[in-house]
């Protein structure tokens, strides 16, 4: 169960696009359509961003959006916002009913 | 609205037991499972446990398993996690976290319990 790889951190302007990069393997990411994404704000429990790769849940702006290549998930913030800067998750199904995190990556808004 | 209150986070001694408990509001807990997730100081998530909607069949991370115990009370609409021998390695913030049904996310979390494992 060795956590997911993302990039320490990612910065960029109000109103730009951010992608961040979630590198498993084909045991997780590679294996199942099941990725999502967490948005956390410190001293706040994580928000649900993304499920299933790409679907958005209820109440969460269409500027978040998920993918998938392979073994690589990504998630992109669209037109960048303050509110965004926070902390970011991926999570995967790893098999026997296991879940395996991201090392998370912070978004700073400039 | 769905709402958690988590509690039972405390300093332990090293080999020490604790127990955490998260009462739901909200929803019809009883029919949902739910995770347990940590966070240690300066660290990304964990997936730690999960137990189905009645309870009858539990799932552990590697790194608790034989340690932790998840269960819960549906008549309390309250979820514990029983903790054993507990190591330096569990200092954390521990959430719960509602699954809406498909076993492979998490929909609505809690603020979380602080636990700390020193001597």
């Amino acid at each position: 169960q060795s956590a997911l790889t993302q990039p320490r951190s990612v910065s960029g302007s109000p109103g730009q696009s951010v992608t961040i990069s979630c590198t498993g393997t084909s045991s997780d990411v590679g294996g199942y359509n099941y990725v999502s994404w967490y948005q956390h704000h410190p001293g706040k429990g994580p928000k649900l961003m993304i499920y299933d790769v790409s679907k958005w849940p209820s109440g969460v702006p269409d500027r978040f959006s998920g993918s998938k290549s392979g073994n690589t998930a990504s998630l992109t913030i669209s037109g960048l916002q303050a509110e965004d800067e926070a902390d970011y998750y991926c999570c995967s199904y790893a098999g026997s009913h296991t879940l395996v995190f991201g090392g998370g990556t912070k978004v700073t808004v400039l | 609205q769905v709402q958690w209150v988590e509690s039972g986070g405390d300093v332990v001694q090293p080999g020490g037991s604790l127990r955490l408990s998260c009462a739901a509001s909200g929803f019809i807990f009883g029919n949902y499972g739910i995770h347990w997730v940590r966070q240690a100081p300066g660290k990304g998530l964990e997936w730690v446990a999960f137990i189905w909607f009645d309870g009858s069949n539990q799932y552990y991370a590697d790194s608790v398993k034989g340690r932790f115990i998840v269960s819960r009370d549906n008549s309390k609409n309250t979820l514990y996690l029983h903790m054993n021998n507990l190591r330096a390695e569990d200092t954390a913030v521990y959430h719960c976290a509602k699954d809406p049904g498909s076993w492979y996310y998490m929909d609505v979390w809690g603020r979380g319990t602080t636990v700390i494992v020193s001597s």
